[in-house]
């Protein structure tokens, strides 16, 4: 069982549907972020989040902590939010490396 | 531009072959991380350093593999007699560790080796 699961691993969704994608985790954490990836490979970072919920725009992001999940939503979705978004959790020893989920890859049809 | 930058972006050589990719952190942080991400799949962690130490290597950095970051600076990633195996993206990503840092990851653009 990998220490970062994501769920859907593919999502096909009609323009201004509402999207949630779900990130569950076994590690302890220091952070968990979200991130995004377009075809060509940059990552961007959405959010870094340790408790609570964020917004941006029309992106929100919520975790957590006892359940060790988090999700993130896309309200009124368009087809420029077609990407594979990733849950990367920041392991609290050591290095804070990095450990992802393996990607959801998100289609937005118009 | 300050964000990551890593060179090549492409990289395309025949099994047997060695490597050397580049990547240029953002200029104050002093942690860069390499990770790997192969088709279909999340990257994983590589390695890591701390200025110019490296302090943690992942059991996937077999021994064909290895990377310096002389300065503390920018920071090189070779790999020796390449396998076709060892095609994946390779990602940088930098940090600024201590004081009132949350050592937020940024990531470079990646290099993707095709090994043929």
């Amino acid at each position: 069982k990998n220490e970062v699961e994501q769920s859907p691993q593919n999502l096909t969704a009609q323009e201004g549907e509402f999207i949630t994608i779900n990130c569950s985790y076994s590690v302890g954490i220091s952070a968990l972020h979200w991130l995004q990836q377009h075809p060509g490979g940059g990552i961007v970072s959405l959010f870094m989040l340790s408790s609570g919920k964020k917004k941006h725009g029309r992106l929100i992001a919520t975790i957590n902590i006892q359940e060790k999940h988090s999700s993130l939503h896309i309200t009124a979705s368009h087809p420029r939010d077609s990407a594979v978004y990733i849950c990367a959790a920041r392991v609290i020893q050591g290095a804070q490396k990095l450990v992802f989920g393996q990607g959801t890859r998100l289609t937005i049809n118009p | 531009d300050t964000g990551v930058s890593q060179d090549p972006r492409h990289k395309i050589t025949k099994r047997g072959q060695n490597v050397t990719f580049r990547c240029d952190p953002i200029s104050e942080h002093n942690r860069l991380y390499w990770y790997r991400q192969t088709l279909g799949q999340g990257p994983e962690f590589l390695t890591y350093f701390q200025n110019e130490a490296q302090l943690e290597k992942s059991r996937l950095l077999s021994d064909r593999f290895s990377a310096e970051r002389p300065k503390g600076s920018f920071s090189t990633l070779e790999i020796q007699r390449t396998e076709q195996g060892d095609s994946a993206m390779y990602l940088c990503a930098s940090s600024l560790v201590g004081g009132n840092s949350y050592n937020e990851q940024f990531f470079g653009p990646g290099t993707r080796l095709t090994v043929l």
